[in-house]
């Protein structure tokens, strides 16, 4: 069965330190892949996503995601942590013909000033 | 543009009662879907629409209804609510499908069974 996982329920750290996010996924093939952000009562936003091409991927709000396909991983990171980054990340996944996302279980971030 | 609406934002209903969660999207977006969100479960999928007249099930579609009349719209009806249906449901949008396409998703609307 299709499925993604998110190993890190909860995760702390430092304003001004580096994060890393994991996900993995379970595909018979390699799957559209995606990272959203939910903040408190808010619903989800789009940081990034990967479909093809380079293996490391921009998003917003200074996120990167880099996809190793000998791993099937797709981690989220930032080199320096903001206080407003605090919120729940979600790993998301697709097929090429399907029409629904999967989503991974998600990460609380919480941020230490 | 509002974007993804969601009526209400809080609803409690008692074990048995009927509802319909409102989705409205004014992006003239053909495809729209129902998630619900679940501590430690992350979202899932009830139910999906590719355009008007179009439905189809997600993964968790018991116990749900939708249908699609027009493009902007999108309710989900409980027909007879169970405490296992307390939840945060989210609605999303997009112009084709999650592939590609950035969903957007409404504010949610937290339900409560008792």
């Amino acid at each position: 069965a299709q499925s993604v996982t998110q190993p890190d329920i909860h995760i702390t750290v430092s304003e001004g330190a580096s994060l890393e996010l994991r996900c993995n996924y379970s595909y018979g093939a390699t799957p559209y892949l995606f990272w959203y952000v939910q903040s408190p009562g808010q619903g989800l936003q789009l940081l990034l996503k990967y479909f093809s091409g380079d293996t490391l991927v921009q998003g917003i709000k200074g996120f990167e995601a880099e996809f190793k396909r000998s791993q099937s991983s797709f981690n989220l990171r930032k080199p320096s942590v903001h206080w407003s980054d605090a919120a729940e990340y979600f790993c998301a996944a697709t097929r090429g013909s399907a029409r629904q996302l999967t989503f991974g279980s998600g990460t609380q971030l919480t941020v230490l000033p | 543009n509002a974007g993804v609406t969601q009526t209400p934002k809080f609803q409690v209903l008692k074990t048995g009662q009927s509802m319909t969660l409102q989705c409205a999207q004014d992006m003239n977006h053909e495809y729209m879907s129902w998630y619900r969100q679940d501590p430690g479960m992350g979202l899932r999928l009830i139910h999906y629409s590719v355009g008007a007249g179009i439905t189809d099930q997600g993964e968790v579609p018991n116990g749900y209804n939708v249908s699609r009349s027009t493009t902007e719209d999108f309710p989900l009806r409980l027909l007879s609510a169970a405490p296992s249906q307390t939840s945060v449901y989210f609605c999303a949008s997009s112009p084709w499908g999650p592939l590609q396409e950035t969903q957007y998703f409404g504010p949610g609307t937290r339900l409560l069974v008792l």
